[in-house]
């Protein structure tokens, strides 16, 4: 049973530019959040997904924006990238239950680097 | 959300009993405790999770006084592997806006 799968691992780009970051959620998890970790910190919420929409979200500007298939991965979406936007990206995944704090399974990340 | 407060770092050596606490004065009727651990350049993996009293699992044990303000999470005879950064997590729903803190930096030493 594969966990959560994210691509790439790393990546390089230039201020402007923008970058599409991927994530499979563990088999039979329905939803899917995205984390931003500068180092040395704690992982920010950036928003959650279920049922292809975007339900919650962090204090992230418009620049980032997300989807969430069918199949129920998901896509981040960084615009215009900045420096301070050079980070491990997290993704997510869990059941939803509205009664229960359910566990999240985390992958292991993309580091974008913003040069 | 319930804030949570924890210390900045510890430091242990191997073999000891390790108590990491945090401090959530606000926490709701409905919210559940939940600890993760995270190392380097990983994403963080979920160690236990409780309501109230006592839960232990296979890797750690959480206490939580009957006020539920604050919850001691316990790990016995620590390893140097146990070196890691440990968050606490105040929530009721299934990781909706879950809200990490800083987390507390466990330095296990030989």
């Amino acid at each position: 049973d594969a966990g959560v799968t994210q691509s790439p691992t790393h990546l390089i780009k230039t201020r402007g530019q923008q970058v599409t970051l991927r994530c499979s959620p563990k088999s039979g998890h329905d939803t899917v959040s995205w984390y931003q970790q500068a180092l040395g910190q704690g992982p920010q919420f950036i928003f959650q997904y279920y049922e292809e929409e975007e339900r919650q979200r962090g204090n992230f500007p418009d620049r980032f924006s997300g989807h969430q298939f069918p199949n129920y991965s998901s896509e981040l979406n960084v615009n215009a990238l900045l420096l301070g936007d050079s980070a491990l990206y997290l993704c997510a995944s869990s059941l939803l239950d509205r009664g229960l704090m359910g566990e999240l399974f985390f992958g292991e990340g993309s580091r974008l680097t913003v040069l | 959300l319930a804030k949570t407060t924890q210390p900045i770092s510890m430091d242990s050596y191997e073999g000891q009993e390790v108590n990491i606490t945090c401090s959530h004065n606000n926490i709701a009727t409905n919210d559940y405790i939940t600890w993760y651990q995270q190392f380097p350049s990983q994403g963080p993996r979920f160690i236990i999770q409780g309501y109230k009293t006592k839960v232990t699992n296979e890797v750690a044990s959480l206490f939580i006084p009957a006020d539920r303000k604050s919850s001691t999470l316990s790990l016995p005879r620590v390893s140097l592997s146990d070196t890691a950064v440990y968050y606490c997590l105040v929530g009721n729903t299934g990781g909706f806006k879950t809200i990490f803190g800083a987390g507390t930096r466990l330095f296990v030493k030989a």
